[in-house]
Parts: structure tokens; sequence; C-alpha cells
């Protein structure tokens, strides 16, 4: 089972900032196969990016992922209020899908 | 407009069974995947369990050591998970999760909450 590490726990960053989240893998994963998300209190997770750098239909584009191998990043290029929450990466291999511990992004 | 409606979840004593359903609508369920995933209380996200557009190919999570079964009735455009022998660390809210072609979620349910408690 590919284990996914996210860094850092959590980020404190004002709005206007840039942020920069880790997903680091313990093997090599298909970049077709891992996604980004974000959840929000009491609130279901939303899909950001898919195949590693594709937005999901409605994310604005100061969200950007990139990456390859073991070695993923999500980048909100400047921050709005309303990106402060829980972010998750997700791979998929060999039938099984994992997900990243996830990074809390707070505001300072 | 994609919906997808859990239900079924509930208190449970350990070692009981129980069923969650899954109602998708505004989509042609049997097209796509669905899968459900997990989330314990204050915790991170974990994958369950997942299924084939035509039940074809089912799979799940090594930590549940065959307690839980993942069915679908594209009939009636539902998804189910039978869980089995339930433990008190089975306990959080269950999602159910519209597969897409590469192999991400698009849309997710509000999710079943399920406690196993005495």
């Amino acid at each position: 089972e590919i284990v996914l590490t996210q860094s850092p726990g959590t980020l404190s960053l004002s709005p206007g900032e840039r942020a920069t989240l880790s997903c680091r893998a313990s093997q090599s994963v298909s970049s077709s196969y891992l996604a980004w998300y974000q959840q929000k209190p009491g609130q279901a997770p939303r899909l950001l990016i898919y195949g590693a750098s594709s937005r999901a239909t409605g994310i604005p584009d100061r969200f950007s992922g990139s990456g390859s191998g073991t070695d993923f990043t999500l980048t909100i290029s400047r921050l709005e209020p309303e990106d402060f929450a829980v972010y998750y990466c997700q791979q998929y291999d060999s039938s099984l899908y994992t997900f990243g511990q996830g990074t809390k992004l707070q505001s300072k | 407009e994609v919906q997808l409606v859990e239900s079924g979840g509930g208190l449970v004593q350990p070692g009981r069974s129980l069923r969650l359903s899954c109602a998708a609508s505004g989509f042609t369920f049997d097209d796509y995947a669905m899968n459900w995933v997990r989330q314990a209380p204050g915790k991170g996200l974990e994958w369950v369990s997942g299924i084939s557009w035509n039940s074809g190919s089912t799979d799940y999570a090594d930590s549940l050591k065959g307690r839980f079964t993942i069915s679908r009735d594209n009939a009636k455009n539902s998804l189910y998970l039978q869980m089995n022998s339930l433990r008190a660390e089975d306990t959080a809210l269950y999602y159910c999760a519209k597969g897409t072609r590469w192999l991400a979620f698009d849309y997710w349910g509000q999710g079943t909450l399920v406690t196993v408690s005495s």
C-alpha cells in the first residue's frame, strides 16, 4: 500500500499570500491518479485537482497542482478568506486508494 | 444537478451489522464507479470500498478484512455498504462518492454517521 505523507501538518498564512502544500508518496505514483481535495468544517470534501495538475470543474485558477513520481504540490497563488480549510491528497494504485493525513491551512 | 444522499447510519452495538445506502440522481449512475469513504470524528479521510459501473469489480481497504461488502443496484440508482462485525473503530461519518475516469471522486454526499458503541 502506498502511503502519502503531507506537509506541513498546519500552515498559517494571511489572505493574499501564496500557499504551498506538499504530498510525498512512499513509492512512485502515477500522475494520472493523484488528486487533491479541500474540506471545510461540517462539509464533504470537494475535488480540486485530478491527474496531478488538472483543475476540476469550477475550481478557480489560483489553485494549481504539480509534481510527479513521489513528490506532488498543491499551490494556491493568492489566498482568499474562503481557502482556509483542510487539504488532502489522494492516490490510486493496484485497486486501492489512499489519502494523505491532511494539511490544515489556517489564517494567521 | 448531481445528488448523493446517504442513509442507514445510526447507533449500533459492537459485533452487530448495519447496511448503508446511497441514492444517486442527476447523472447516469450506471456509467460510473462508486465508492465509500469514511472519516472518524476529528480525523482524516479513509477510503473504504469501491465498485465498478457494472459490479464486475469490487475493492476494499486492507484494514476491513472482509467484514464489509459493497454492492449497487443500477435499476434503482443506488449504492450499498453492508457492514458486519462492527467495531468501535468503525465509528465514522460514511460518505458516498462518485468516481471519475481519472480515478478521483468528483461528487460526494453529506455522509451518514455510524456510531459503534455498547
